[in-house]
């Protein structure tokens, strides 16, 4: 059966430091992945998109990397801060290119301490 | 600018009764989701709706029913509440890709909780 794994349920690191959560998959070759930002009480808000023949993405301090012959995806956070503290979510299409239906990781639960 | 709206936030039900929860998103989107997010398990994929009149099933659909009548609003009943249906729900809307993957957007839940 398809299967998502994100690293660890939580991760504690010290501001100014970077933030590495893995995301890994087992079964599927998505076309793409996806990692959303989670804060308590609320919905999960998109950050970033990666494609199948894209290695890494950028965005101000996000990237994520994406390598297919692993099925990992790595989303880091440098400068963390405080505020970056949140639950984060991987995702990607198991569907075989419908392109329309999403599964989630179980979610890494990042606290940066000031 | 609302995007998602879910209605209720909060909500108790008695074992047994019934309720419909409303999702409403502005965004002229073809594509709407329901999950349910416990702890432990992660945001499961309930139903979902490809298109207005269109309803299909996902990961956990026994105990839901849906309906889309109208291409902005997705609703999802809970035809007699059991206590393991206690979780929080969320609903989430997508444009069709049309040659770009387009992200998820989600409602910030409804709360259920089933006594």
């Amino acid at each position: 059966s398809q299967k998502i794994e994100q690293n660890s349920e939580a991760l504690n690191i010290q501001e100014g430091k970077t933030a590495t959560l893995t995301c890994n998959y087992t079964n599927y070759s998505p076309a793409y992945l996806q990692w959303y930002r989670q804060d308590p009480g609320r919905g999960p808000v998109f950050l970033l998109l990666i494609r199948e023949n894209e290695k890494e993405k950028r965005k101000e301090r996000l990237k994520v990397t994406f390598d297919t012959t692993l099925k990992q995806s790595l989303f880091h956070i440098t400068a963390s801060q405080p505020a970056d503290s949140a639950t984060y979510l991987c995702a990607l299409d198991i569907t075989g290119g419908s392109n329309y239906k999403l599964t989630f990781g179980k979610g890494t639960l990042l606290t940066v301490n000031p | 600018n609302a995007g998602v709206t879910q209605t209720p936030k909060f909500r108790v039900l008695k074992t047994g009764q019934s309720m419909t929860l409303l999702c409403a998103q502005d965004m002229n989107h073809e594509y709407m989701y329901w999950y349910r997010q416990d702890p432990g398990m992660g945001l499961r994929l309930i139903h979902y709706s490809v298109g207005e009149g269109t309803t299909a099933k996902g990961e956990v659909p026994d105990g839901y029913n849906v309906s889309r009548l109208k291409k902005q609003n997705f609703l999802l009943g809970l035809e007699s509440a059991a206590p393991s249906q206690t979780s929080v729900y969320f609903c989430a809307s997508r444009a069709p890709d049309g040659g770009s993957n387009q992200p998820q957007h989600f409602g910030d839940g409804t709360r259920l909780s089933i006594l």
